[in-house]
């Protein structure tokens, strides 16, 4: 079946432009998340949804990042006012479960998308 | 506050040799999940291995094993009959509240 796709794969900005991110999980999964990975860095979350409900999103560097999944399916990471220190690769991954690991309840493996380069001039 | 920390930048194995990449590892979760994440240069991350805390038997999978020492936090990686295949940059995984990952390991492997 079909894995995480995201698009663009690349995207060059102009500082101080509005990019917006895609992501589309695999068909039936719950729950999705938004990481930021810096050039030879691990990734670093940035929120969660679970559905349509952003359940977390501490891992937001600033207002400027924004993200939203209105039908509980696709997502979209929106950065405003794009700046130099936000050149990343954003990666999204979707489980089938409630990633919670505490109470009792069950999590599942994450499945990451190829992720898109972003390169803000 | 949750850590993972990987203390190799870089490891290098023969082909068909064994490899043991470490990873070590601070929550206050009672609770959790350790994973190995391979990224190949593509960038895909795909899932190599994943142990729940409360197991106290190692994971394994084909030639990828785990060592698991719970009290000293610490999840390393063992790849066994190694393959140009598996070089890659390797992440070590941490899964309380949030997946938390490593700075990563990157595996050469030498033919």
């Amino acid at each position: 079946g079909a894995g995480v796709s995201q698009s663009p794969r690349y995207k060059v900005a102009k500082r101080g432009q509005d990019v917006a991110l895609r992501c589309d999980p695999i068909s039936g999964h719950v729950s999705l998340f938004w990481y930021q990975q810096a050039l030879g860095q691990g990734p670093e979350f940035l929120t969660y949804f679970q559905n349509e409900a952003q359940l977390d999103k501490s891992g937001l560097p600033s207002d400027r990042f924004f993200a939203e999944r209105p039908e509980g399916s696709v997502s979209t990471l929106k950065i405003q006012r794009t700046q130099q220190e936000d050149s990343a690769v954003y990666l999204c991954a979707s489980s089938l479960v409630l990633g919670f690991a505490s109470g009792g309840e069950s999590t599942d493996t994450q499945y990451f998308g190829p992720g898109t380069r972003l390169t803000v001039l | 506050a949750q850590t993972v920390t990987q203390s190799q930048p870089e490891m290098s194995v023969q082909e068909a040799e064994t490899v043991t990449l470490s990873c070590t590892y601070d929550t206050s979760e009672s609770d959790y999940y350790l994973f190995w994440y391979k990224q190949p240069p593509s960038r895909q991350m795909i899932l190599v291995i994943r142990q729940e805390a409360y197991k106290q038997q190692n994971a394994t999978e084909n030639r990828f094993s785990v060592n698991f020492q719970k009290a000293a936090k610490s999840f390393s990686l063992k790849i066994s009959d190694s393959q140009l295949g598996d070089a890659a940059m390797y992440f070590c995984a941490q899964y309380g509240n949030k997946l938390v990952f490593g700075a990563g390991t990157i595996l050469r492997v030498k033919s």
